[in-house]
């Protein structure tokens, strides 16, 4: 009964290469946000998606780009990996409403460049 | 654009101890919510409390409480009863009530440990 799954929970792949990680979430949210978690353990939004549109895009190279086929998925998937993309990326989801509906965040895929 | 600011890296707490997590934001809005979460080395990000800016009574959830002072822009959270389970990375997070910028901004974080 995971609320927000994510794939894989680790990745481990060369400079150069592409890769995509996937989400979904089974709480009925319309809204779907990938963030980025630094080694310093910042978090940082890079997308939002309400029911499969792109309403927030944070300054993120083009090498990135968010896919959402329904508003239970989005998906992640990185061009010419580098290694500072090495990170812990979470995916979250929300309803629209803020207060009686927090983000609920998924494990965290965390993303090793060698 | 918002900003949150978590001035202590790390606080250390006796067990069944209180300890106080400090957070101050910016923003020019006046309708939005605040949140607390906590990670613990198993990296999940868990919802510990949260409060409507325009409600003026403080949040409670069991041990966790926070002391919201909406006019100085600050957060606090406090946590009462120390446990060994509650030792985490605490994030302090900004979420507007605006559509279309209903992102969570983030604090650094602050690293709490329990001493048995």
């Amino acid at each position: 009964d995971t609320a927000v799954s994510q794939t894989p929970k680790y990745l481990v792949t060369q400079m150069g290469n592409d890769k995509s990680i996937k989400c979904e979430q089974n709480l009925g949210h319309d809204t779907m946000y990938w963030y980025k978690q630094d080694s310093k353990k910042f978090l940082k939004i890079m997308f939002s998606y309400n029911n499969k549109e792109l309403i927030i895009n944070e300054t993120v190279p083009n090498r990135f780009s968010p896919k959402s086929p329904d508003k239970a998925h989005l998906n992640l998937h990185i061009n010419s990996l580098e290694l500072g993309d090495s990170a812990v990326y979470f995916c979250a989801s929300s309803q629209v409403g803020g207060y009686n509906s927090p983000l609920h965040f998924g494990n965290g895929t965390r993303l090793t460049v060698t | 654009a918002q900003t949150v600011t978590q001035s202590q890296p790390e606080m250390s707490v006796q067990e069944a101890e209180t300890v106080t997590l400090s957070c101050t934001y910016d923003t020019s809005e006046s309708d939005y919510y605040l949140f607390w979460y906590k990670q613990p080395p198993s990296r999940q990000m868990i919802l510990v409390i949260r409060q409507e800016a325009y409600k003026q009574q403080n949040a409670t959830e069991n041990r966790f409480s926070v002391n919201f002072q909406k006019a100085a822009k600050s957060f606090s959270l406090k946590i009462s009863d120390s446990q060994l389970g509650d030792a985490a990375m605490y994030f302090c997070a900004y979420r507007s009530a605006n559509f279309g910028n209903e992102k969570l901004t983030f604090g650094t974080g602050t690293r709490l440990t329990i001493i048995p």
